[in-house]
């Protein structure tokens, strides 16, 4: 079945407005990795936290390993941040399995 | 920051033929990985490879998929003899240590169509 889920698939703002992307993992995790695939298909990684909060400019990882979710926020959205959001989760030394992804598009 | 390289970005081949993407890591890092992407849809992993060997492999990763990295070169997938549903782009990974304990660094991509 379906290990990771993201949510919603699509999302779209007005530059400035905060985004809340969402995944779920079917079993436990150790770590969960956000990444942001450019329209092009590079992936860049964003942040990677096994619990907790982590912040980088922007951008704030949740993840909550005993409920098997995480999410990633985005404060004051700018236009640059279109793409697609991939979460990735990582079970024990297993190599990390992805979602779907969540695609942003901010506009002016 | 670090990069890793894929060659070639495109390739284009006829169904049957035999392929190799090439792949070059960061510099130190030990952990290899290749995913799967078919356009529109979900990054499907293949496989993850350390220290000569196959660590942890899909159901994606067919009999006719191979990897090898020959004395620190290319880390490179082969896929012989190729199938249409090979058609996608497929994606490099590497890693200084593990999963769970290192970040990994993506390439980006080789496109792969198979006529």
């Amino acid at each position: 079945g379906q290990q990771v889920q993201q949510s919603p698939a699509s999302l779209v703002l007005q530059e400035g407005e905060n985004a809340e992307l969402q995944c779920n993992f079917s079993s436990t995790a150790t770590r969960l990795q956000w990444f942001y695939q450019r329209p092009g298909g590079s992936l860049v990684s964003l942040l990677s936290n096994p619990s907790g909060t982590k912040h980088t400019g922007r951008l704030t990882s949740t993840t909550v390993t005993k409920e098997r979710r995480g999410s990633l926020h985005i404060s004051s959205s700018q236009i640059t941040d279109s793409g697609t959001y991939l979460c990735a989760m990582e079970r024990n030394n297993n190599a990390p399995r992805f979602g779907a992804g969540t695609k942003l598009s901010v506009k002016p | 920051g670090p990069k890793v390289l894929q060659i070639p970005s495109h390739q284009i081949i006829d169904m049957g033929q035999m392929v190799t993407l090439n792949c070059d890591p960061v510099s130190n890092h030990l952990y290899f990985y290749w995913y799967k992407q078919i356009l529109g849809q979900q990054m499907e992993f293949l496989v993850n490879f350390y220290n000569g060997k196959v660590m942890e492999k899909s159901k994606l990763f067919k009999d006719q998929f191979s990897v090898e990295r020959p004395d620190g070169s290319y880390f490179t997938l082969k896929i012989q003899p190729t199938a249409l549903e090979d058609s996608a782009v497929y994606f490099c990974a590497s890693s200084l240590e593990g999963p769970s304990n290192e970040r990994l660094f993506f390439g980006h991509g080789t496109k792969l169509s198979v006529l």
